[in-house]
């Protein structure tokens, strides 16, 4: 069965950084682009960003474009997303998702707070 | 960007009763939609994709239709299990976008 288990989240600083994980196992991962979706408590879903399977492709929602940044390693079967000049906006649930939609991790809780 | 309206914000219904959401898209994605169910704490889990395909397991009482820029989900028979919050999303660009959900509750 595929599934997807992201790791890295915690409490942290404004300004502070953190890198989240996702690990696949049940399918082929090199196989499949992958997104992080994320969302704060009490409010809707909101797409963070895009890799190809390559990694060569890589979109980022404006809201995080140049403080986060996606990779992804295919021999390790992870994604990541490094989190760069946390804002009180970035808390939230981070899931990773896999294209299609049809796999989404348990979720990684990132908090914000001095 | 494509921003995403969902009606009702709640919905009240009883047990076997036909539920009805509706999603909207501001510009046509053509068939490029799909409904989540989300419960508390728990992450999404997709019913529809491409607008009306049902993903395997999932209920028949859940369909989906609609293309262009309007978009319905239906629940047939409503069960207490049904009682979640459920979300559209389009993804006709690499960028998704969600609409802002729906609570069903079970009166």
């Amino acid at each position: 069965e595929a599934e997807l288990v992201e790791s890295g989240g915690g409490l942290v600083q404004p300004g502070g950084s953190l890198r989240l994980s996702c690990t696949a196992s049940g399918f082929i991962f090199s196989n499949y682009e992958m997104n992080w979706v994320r969302q704060a408590a009490g409010k809707t879903l909101e797409w963070v960003s895009y890799i190809s399977t390559s990694g060569n492709n890589i979109y980022y929602a404006d809201s995080v474009k140049g403080r986060f940044t996606i990779s992804r390693d295919n021999a390790k079967k992870s994604v990541y997303l490094q989190i760069n000049s946390l804002r009180a906006e970035d808390a939230a649930v981070y899931y990773c998702v896999r294209d299609g939609m049809d796999v989404w991790g348990i979720g990684t809780t990132v908090t914000v707070s001095s | 960007d494509i921003q995403m309206t969902q009606s009702p914000s709640t919905l009240s219904a009883s047990v076997g009763d036909r539920v009805n959401i509706t999603c909207r898209a501001s510009q046509s994605i053509s068939v490029w939609l799909a409904w989540y169910q989300q419960k508390p704490g728990k992450a999404p889990k997709l019913l529809i994709s491409k607008a009306s395909n049902l993903k395997s397991g999932v209920p028949e009482r859940f369909s989906g239709s609609g293309s262009g820029t309007v978009f319905t989900l239906t629940i047939d028979r409503l069960r207490p299990e049904d009682l979640a919050t459920y979300y559209c999303q389009q993804y006709n660009r690499a960028t998704w976008t969600f609409g802002p959900g729906t609570k069903v509750e079970i009166k």
